[in-house]
């Protein structure tokens, strides 16, 4: 079985720009959730979809949104790029909800200048 | 917000030795989970305890829950090279919206 797998690797962009990054789930999977890693903050929830519908949100401003296809895979969107953005964005999906055993991507290293 | 704070932040020992870490958090759970993180990369799920379980093994991995004191460990036995990563712990809270809360992690060094 695949497992989850994020696009791109690595990015860079500069301020003012947005960005879209994506997760395919595992196959099956229908819960992704994203979540943002800094060496400041850890890593932060950012929100969870589940057959498309945006489930739970973390508290981020509205610079920061998402969508799931029918397909279950997920993209993320970031638009007027802080220089703070800069993270390493991960993906988890997982096959009953964001509580139980989550499989991570790899992740989108995000680089704003 | 971080739910689980772990302890040490940074641990480094020799191969062969044990390597405890700890975790607290402030709320009531529904479970607690451990992930490891190789530098860079994504988090790989270790093991999960529910809360109503007091110590689950898996391979060299035992962990340890104890809700009075809301706080877990993880001891790694017979550490090797490869284990060498951050360990995060992840809580998700009985009330409250439905995410796990990571905490900041705790960075193993494993010594040849």
């Amino acid at each position: 079985k695949a497992g989850v797998t994020q696009t791109p690797r690595y990015l860079i962009k500069t301020r003012g720009q947005q960005v879209t990054l994506s997760c395919s789930p595992i196959s099956g999977h229908r819960s992704v959730s994203w979540y943002q890693q800094t060496p400041g903050q850890g890593l932060q929830f950012l929100f969870e979809y589940f057959s498309e519908t945006q489930r739970n949100k973390g508290n981020f401003p509205g610079r920061f949104s998402g969508r799931q296809f029918s397909n279950s895979r997920s993209e993320m969107n970031v638009s007027t790029l802080e220089l703070g953005d800069s993270a390493l964005y991960l993906c988890a999906s997982s096959s009953n909800g964001v509580t139980g055993e989550l499989f991570f991507g790899e992740g989108s290293r995000l680089t704003v200048l | 917000s971080q739910q689980g704070e772990e302890d040490p932040q940074a641990l480094s020992i020799q191969e062969g030795e044990n390597a405890t870490m700890n975790c607290s958090y402030k709320t009531s759970i529904n479970n607690l989970q451990w992930y490891r993180q190789n530098s860079g990369r994504g988090l790989v799920h270790l093991i999960l305890i529910r809360s109503n379980e007091r110590e689950k093994h898996s391979g060299r991995l035992r962990v340890t829950l104890d809700t009075s004191k809301k706080s877990s460990s993880l001891l790694i036995t017979a550490s090797r090279a490869a284990d060498t990563a951050s360990y995060f712990c992840a809580t998700d809270e009985i009330q409250g919206a439905q995410k796990l809360v990571f905490g900041q992690g705790t960075r193993l060094t494993i010594n040849p």
